[in-house]
């Protein structure tokens, strides 16, 4: 039982490359998440998906998109990196435990555009 | 719109002593809360989860308390350890199965 994992852990990008942050996680959990973190704000929400086939924004979308595949795996894609977007990415799930809602987090990846 | 601020940020502290880190939510409709610790360059371990229901949670050490009414959840942690330096997040959830708000974190350092 892995947990959540995610590919790559350290990625360097030119401005203006595209690249797919990976994500899967083998508890069968409906709700996936992608957040970034940067330093002085915290960690931020960019998509989720509540079930397999559905995502929605959350409080960064802009510059990215994301693909629910399966239940398993939820994909985060750059389409042009920009620096701005230098940051750690960090992937979770969630599902009902006991009588609430727990949320599992990945290791992250490390991404600089330059 | 929640809004999670944590204070202080940062916290020195000698090896042995208990503390307190507080985490307070602007709106005190929440369904659930979790405290995280970070370690540098790691990922988030989740420390302990308190229900919208439950006013305490502990697990070895560590106790954490919900104020759902004042909008306000402290994480007390005892006789401290230089193992225990990391920062640490507080993060509520306003529904069921929904994404988390997080707090900027407290950086704990404590000194041997």
């Amino acid at each position: 039982n892995a947990g959540v994992t995610q590919t790559p852990k350290f990625q360097v990008l030119k401005t203006g490359q595209s690249m797919t942050l990976q994500c899967a996680q083998d508890m069968n959990h409906n709700s996936m998440y992608w957040y970034r973190q940067d330093p002085g704000m915290g960690l931020r929400l960019i998509y989720y998906s509540a079930s397999e086939g559905t995502t929605d924004k959350g409080e960064v979308p802009n510059g990215y998109n994301v693909s629910r595949l399966n239940k398993r795996e939820f994909s985060l894609r750059l389409e042009s990196a920009a620096p701005s977007q230098t940051s750690v990415y960090f992937c979770a799930s969630s599902e009902m435990w006991q009588t609430t809602y727990e949320q599992y987090f990945g290791p992250g990846t490390r991404l600089t555009v330059t | 719109k929640q809004e999670v601020t944590q204070i202080p940020a940062a916290l020195s502290v000698p090896e042995g002593e208990n503390l307190v880190l507080n985490c307070s939510f602007t709106d005190s409709a929440i369904y659930n809360l979790q405290w995280f610790r970070q370690d540098p360059g790691k990922g988030l371990t989740s420390l302990l989860l308190i229900q919208s229901s439950q006013r305490e949670q502990t697990s070895g050490r560590l106790n954490a308390s919900l104020d759902k009414s004042s909008g306000r959840s402290t994480l007390y942690i005892a006789a401290s350890q230089p193992g225990d330096s990391a920062t640490y997040l507080c993060a509520v959830g306003n529904s069921g199965n929904t994404p988390l708000v997080f707090g900027k974190g407290t950086r704990l350092s404590v000194i041997a």
